[in-house]
């Protein structure tokens, strides 16, 4: 099976919150990642947790991570229509030479 | 500071033909990730390069191969190209190899045709 699955899809009303769900497998992971990726564009880095920490919050965006279950989510809060984009879950391991492995990325769309 | 950039942005080629793609990292920046991205397969890992020194691999048959220049550019190359090589050719730059934050180009769209 896949190293880190996400769900494809999550749809949400604009200024509501958004939370992407991603598992992963490998319980050496070292960096746990989000990226975005818009239309035509390459993939932004939003933000990133050590493996060490639970949870991590950043303006509108908070990651947790429950190592003990391998599950890492973010959350956006007050969801807005710049947020529709390609949302990409990341791990990458002292063992794997930090080579990120991404899920398959889950297409947010945010509606009015 | 200026982006990763890539070019082409775009570019159409023919089956059995070979391409090559650059990337200019940030400045300042001297390791540099290559990744394909398709549909059926996702992101996918090429190499990396560092202080013009491939450092890892992935799993992608011997047909594709890069470089890196002294001043940290990077071009992959891919020879007889085939069909499925159609894809988004992505390139991350970092600081340093090793788990640094990547920042990444907007990518190279190769079809083949």
């Amino acid at each position: 099976g896949e190293d880190v699955e996400q769900s494809l899809f999550l749809s949400v009303r604009e200024g509501d919150s958004s939370v992407i769900n991603c598992t992963y497998t490998d319980s050496s992971s070292t960096y746990l990642y989000w990226y975005k990726q818009e239309p035509g564009a390459g993939l932004q880095l939003l933000t990133y947790i050590f493996s060490n920490m639970d949870m991590k919050q950043d303006q509108r965006l908070t990651v947790l991570l429950n190592k003990k279950d391998k599950h890492l989510s973010l959350r956006i809060a007050d969801t807005q229509t710049g947020d529709s984009a390609i949302y990409f879950c990341a791990e990458s391991t002292r063992g794997g030479s930090y080579i990120p492995t991404f899920g398959r990325g889950t297409s947010l769309i945010v509606h009015p | 500071k200026a982006g990763v950039t890539q070019t082409p942005r775009y570019l159409i080629k023919t089956r059995g033909q070979q391409v090559t793609l650059s990337c200019s990292p940030i400045s300042g920046h001297r390791s540099v990730s290559w990744y394909q991205q398709t549909p059926g397969q996702g992101l996918q890992f090429l190499f990396e390069y560092f202080s013009e020194t491939q450092r890892n691999k992935g799993n992608f048959p011997g047909r594709f191969s890069g470089r890196q220049f002294s001043n940290s550019r990077s071009e992959m190359n891919v020879s007889t190209l085939e069909l499925g090589d159609s894809a988004l050719y992505l390139c991350a730059s970092s600081l340093t190899t090793g788990g640094s934050e990547q920042y990444f180009g907007p990518g190279t769209r190769l079809t083949v045709t």
